[in-house]
């Protein structure tokens, strides 16, 4: 089975420039998270959804970010205008029915450099 | 007071030695905990879930102290591919009912 499939692997843009992050999940899995990872801050949640929907987006840092869910096969992260400071590797997970269960499906992430 | 916290290490051990990483949260009302493994540039992946009367896979070892608030990952005679980055994982650390991941503690095996 595909795992969580995320494009691009690397992007590098300068400042000022629009960013925009894929994600498609496992087939049938009900959540999608999206995290991002520095080393000084480690993996932080940004936002996730359940069954399409967004539940909780108040990791996301700045009205700079937004994510959407169109439909329970894809997601995007946008970053418009995206800043140095927003250099960062960005995962995609999925997990499926109740988070207690604990297992997340992460993607092998999109390693942002913003110039 | 951060709401996963470990100690990021690096812990450098030789092969074949037993080492232990502890993991603290402060929401008493988590509900689930586990240790994810990362390796280098790569994406983090579960590796054992943590159970209140501890749990045990191979080498690994996980305990779950709720009076006191850690869980401990324990690994027995250490291989150098378990250098890697480990990951405690709480659901529930934030009041919410979602994974909360600690900073990582880094392990380094060498021969």
């Amino acid at each position: 089975d595909a795992g969580v499939i995320q494009s691009p692997r690397h992007e590098v843009t300068e400042m000022g420039q629009e960013v925009t992050l894929r994600c498609k999940p496992i087939s049938g899995h009900d959540y999608l998270f999206w995290y991002r990872q520095t080393m000084m801050r480690g993996l932080e949640l940004l936002i996730y959804f359940n069954n399409n929907v967004p539940i909780d987006d108040s990791g996301m840092p700045e009205d700079r970010f937004s994510a959407k869910m169109p439909n329970a096969s894809f997601s995007t992260l946008k970053i418009q205008p995206s800043e140095p400071r927003d250099s960062a590797v960005y995962f995609c997970a999925s997990s499926f029915r109740r988070l207690d269960t604990g297992e997340l499906f992460f993607g092998e992430g999109s390693r942002l450099t913003v110039l | 007071r951060k709401e996963v916290e470990q100690d990021p290490g690096p812990f450098n051990v030789p092969e074949g030695a037993t080492v232990a990483f502890n993991c603290t949260y402060s929401n008493s009302a988590s509900q689930s905990f586990f240790w994810y493994r990362q390796d280098c540039r790569k994406e983090p992946k579960l590796l054992m879930s943590v159970y209140s009367s501890g749990n045990e896979d191979g080498r690994f070892t996980a305990q779950l102290n709720r009076a006191s608030q850690y869980i401990s990952l324990l690994i027995r005679d250490s291989k150098l591919s378990d250098s890697a980055t480990y990951l405690c994982v709480v659901n529930g650390a934030g009041g919410s009912y979602i994974p909360t991941f600690g900073r990582g503690t880094s392990l380094i095996v060498h021969p």
